[in-house]
């Protein structure tokens, strides 16, 4: 079974521009998360959504915005690009179902942006 | 104080020892704990769960003290391949958009 897939690999935009990127999730995961990973540090939570609905936001500014899709996938999209928001964005799959172990949460690859 | 803090290292292990580190977290009321590996510029990857008081899986070993908030991951054996950067991850449930929460990680080096 195919894991958790991510578009693009690599990005690199300048200041002021606008980012979509996209996440499919494991078959039969309902839930996609979204992380920031800057280097040397640990991954940011930024959304979750599950069944198309916002379950959780994080302490990001509304540039950063997202949005899932009846098949499951999911994209985020940053607006007005900084510096600052060169990094690992990474999607993280889960059940999200009833019971601690169905919120184990699988990664993708990650998208790495540049943000010149 | 950051919710969850780890030993940044680097933890320097001659191949074929015995390495441990803690994870610390502030909220009691977190749920579900992991440990995830990551290697250089890659995506986290799930190594180990741990629900109750602690989980083993091979020569890798979890355990949780709730009662002075930390998790710890023990490995043996340790080999050249378990060289990577170790990230705790709290959950704090669904009520909370079950979001991790993560530690800055922990490198691990291991060495011939």
């Amino acid at each position: 079974d195919a894991g958790v897939t991510q578009s693009p690999t690599h990005l690199i935009k300048t200041r002021g521009q606008q980012v979509t990127l996209r996440c499919s999730p494991i078959s039969g995961h309902k839930s996609v998360s979204w992380y920031q990973q800057v280097l040397g540090q640990g991954p940011q939570f930024i959304f979750q959504y599950y069944e198309k609905e916002e379950r959780g936001r994080g302490n990001f500014p509304d540039r950063f915005s997202a949005r899932q899709f009846p098949n499951y996938s999911s994209e985020l999209n940053v607006n007005a690009l900084l510096l600052g928001d060169s990094a690992l964005y990474l999607c993280a799959s889960s059940l999200f179902a009833v019971g601690p172990s169905y919120n184990e949460q699988f990664f993708g690859p990650g998208t790495r942006l540049t943000v010149l | 104080r950051k919710e969850v803090e780890q030993d940044p290292g680097p933890f320097n292990v001659p191949e074929g020892a015995t390495v441990a580190f803690n994870c610390t977290y502030s909220n009691s009321a977190s749920q579900s704990f992991f440990w995830y590996r990551q290697d250089c510029r890659k995506e986290p990857k799930l190594l180990m769960s741990v629900y109750s008081s602690g989980n083993e899986d091979g020569r890798f070993t979890a355990q949780l003290n709730r009662a002075s908030q930390y998790i710890s991951l023990l490995i043996r054996d340790s080999k050249l391949s378990d060289s990577a950067t170790y990230l705790c991850a709290v959950n704090m449930g669904q009520a909370a958009g079950n979001k991790l929460t993560f530690g800055g990680g922990t490198r691990v080096l291991v060495k011939p």
